[in-house]
């Protein structure tokens, strides 16, 4: 199977500041990734899918790159209602594979 | 509105079986793919299964093969998940979620908490 690893585990960011998740795929992906962001208690909620493909109804403050092995959730400024936790998925795949998942905490 | 509601949860004695249900609604069930994922307590996510629109195609993660069994019916736009021979490690959250053309997951559960525990 294909592992997925995150980095950084936790994030700690202020309102307003730019930040970046990053995830790594074990062998080549193409860009079969999805990011989803779950708050305490709740379902994972999609954010972007096709690694760069943002979900109807997510803000443009939410990006995401990259191809291959190497890819990156960005959120260009930090509001309030963006903490959480995220992880990554790879997907198109007999056996899809989650990331251990990203906490974004207040800093 | 797209809603999938999960039930059947509980507390079960390990090498027991429960059977998890996830209702539908507010779209076309029959037309999608469809998969359950859980969640073990302060832990990450884990695909578990998935299931093919007509339900002849259905796949299994390593950790439920020949325990699990998943199953729709999509004249009733319902998914199932029988869990026999139940372990504690099987504790979880479980989540049905709606499959996209492509594979990822567009629409989930709120969840239902399964307990392995004597």
């Amino acid at each position: 199977d294909i592992q997925m690893t995150q980095s950084p585990s936790t994030l700690s960011a202020a309102v307003g500041e730019r930040v970046t998740i990053t995830c790594r795929a074990s062998q080549s992906i193409s860009s079969w990734l999805a990011w989803y962001q779950q708050k305490p208690g709740k379902a994972p909620k999609l954010v972007i899918y096709k690694a760069s493909n943002l979900e109807n109804g997510v803000p443009s403050r939410f990006s995401g790159s990259g191809s291959g092995t190497e890819f990156t959730l960005t959120i260009s400024s930090l509001q309030p209602d963006d903490f959480a936790i995220y992880y990554c998925q790879h997907y198109n795949t007999y056996s899809p594979t989650f990331g251990q998942g990203t906490k974004v905490e207040i800093k | 509105e797209e809603q999938l509601v999960e039930s059947g949860g509980g507390l079960v004695q390990p090498g027991g079986s429960l059977r998890l249900s996830c209702a539908a609604s507010g779209f076309t069930f029959s037309g999608y793919e469809m998969n359950w994922v859980r969640q073990a307590p302060g832990k990450g996510l884990e695909w578990v299964s998935y299931i093919s629109t007509s339900g002849n195609t259905i796949y299994y993660a390593d950790s439920v093969k020949g325990r699990f069994t998943n199953s729709r019916d999509n004249a009733k736009s319902s998914l199932y998940l029988q869990m026999n021979s139940l372990r504690a490690e099987d504790t979880a959250v479980y989540f049905c979620a709606k499959e996209e053309s492509s594979g990822y997951y567009s629409s989930w559960g709120q969840g239902t908490l399964v307990t392995v525990s004597s």
